[in-house]
């Protein structure tokens, strides 16, 4: 069955320091990747998605996104957090036609420390 | 990109009672999903809101439960039934964009959370 781990409940960083959180996925056929944010009493907003073409994706608010298709991941990355990104971000696959039917991770909730 | 607006933006419920949750779109979209997204999980699919005809549910949502409306193309409502603590969630309505070349992507209204006593 199609599925997506993040395997990171919580990070901390400190605010200017690098991230990377983690996505593995499990689909056979090729992947339609996102990356959603959803701050504290939010909904979700997309940060970045990848479909096909540079397995380097920009996004918005400086993350970047890499898809690995031997490693089944689509990790994020920002070069140096801000206090504004600290958020519960979600990593998910569409199933069918890009984004009509999507699976999400459990999300990995990021704490920035000042 | 589209703006989603969801009424009301949280409601504290007795059990037993029922609410209906509304999602108001600011164009005309073909499909509309509804989420649940319980305390400190990941989001689920309740069903895809068809304009027209009869919700489409996942696997373990059934109509009796989580009556939907979808009477044109721009709002959706989800009522929630017979309600538990257990249904104590934030529950969002999203909307599919579709681009060019299947670059399509779901937009999410703010959500509206729900605390059943």
């Amino acid at each position: 069955a199609q599925s997506v781990t993040q395997p990171d409940i919580h990070i901390t960083v400190s605010e200017g320091a690098s991230l990377e959180l983690r996505c593995n996925y499990s689909y056979g056929a090729t992947p339609y990747l996102f990356w959603y944010v959803q701050s504290p009493g939010q909904g979700l907003q997309l940060l970045l998605k990848y479909f096909s073409g540079d397995t380097l994706v920009q996004g918005i608010k400086g993350f970047e996104a890499e898809f690995k298709r031997s490693q089944s991941s689509f990790n994020l990355r920002k070069p140096s957090v801000h206090w504004s990104d600290a958020a519960e971000y979600f990593c998910a696959v569409g199933l069918i036609q890009g984004a009509q039917k999507l699976v999400f991770g459990q999300g990995t909730r990021l704490t920035i420390n000042p | 990109s589209a703006v989603i607006s969801q009424k009301p933006s949280r409601d504290i419920c007795q059990r037993g009672t029922s609410l209906t949750i509304q999602c108001q779109v600011d164009s005309q979209v073909t499909m509309m999903f509804w989420y649940r997204q319980q305390p400190g999980q990941s989001l689920t699919l309740i069903a895809t809101a068809n304009q027209g005809s009869e919700a489409t549910y996942e696997s373990g949502f059934v109509i009796d439960k989580f009556p939907i409306s979808r009477p044109n193309l721009t709002f959706s409502t989800l009522t929630v039934s017979n309600m538990s603590p257990e249904d104590s969630s934030i529950y969002l309505c999203s909307v599919l964009i579709l681009g060019t070349s299947g670059t399509n992507e779901q937009f999410f209204g703010p959500g509206t959370r729900l605390t059943v006593l």
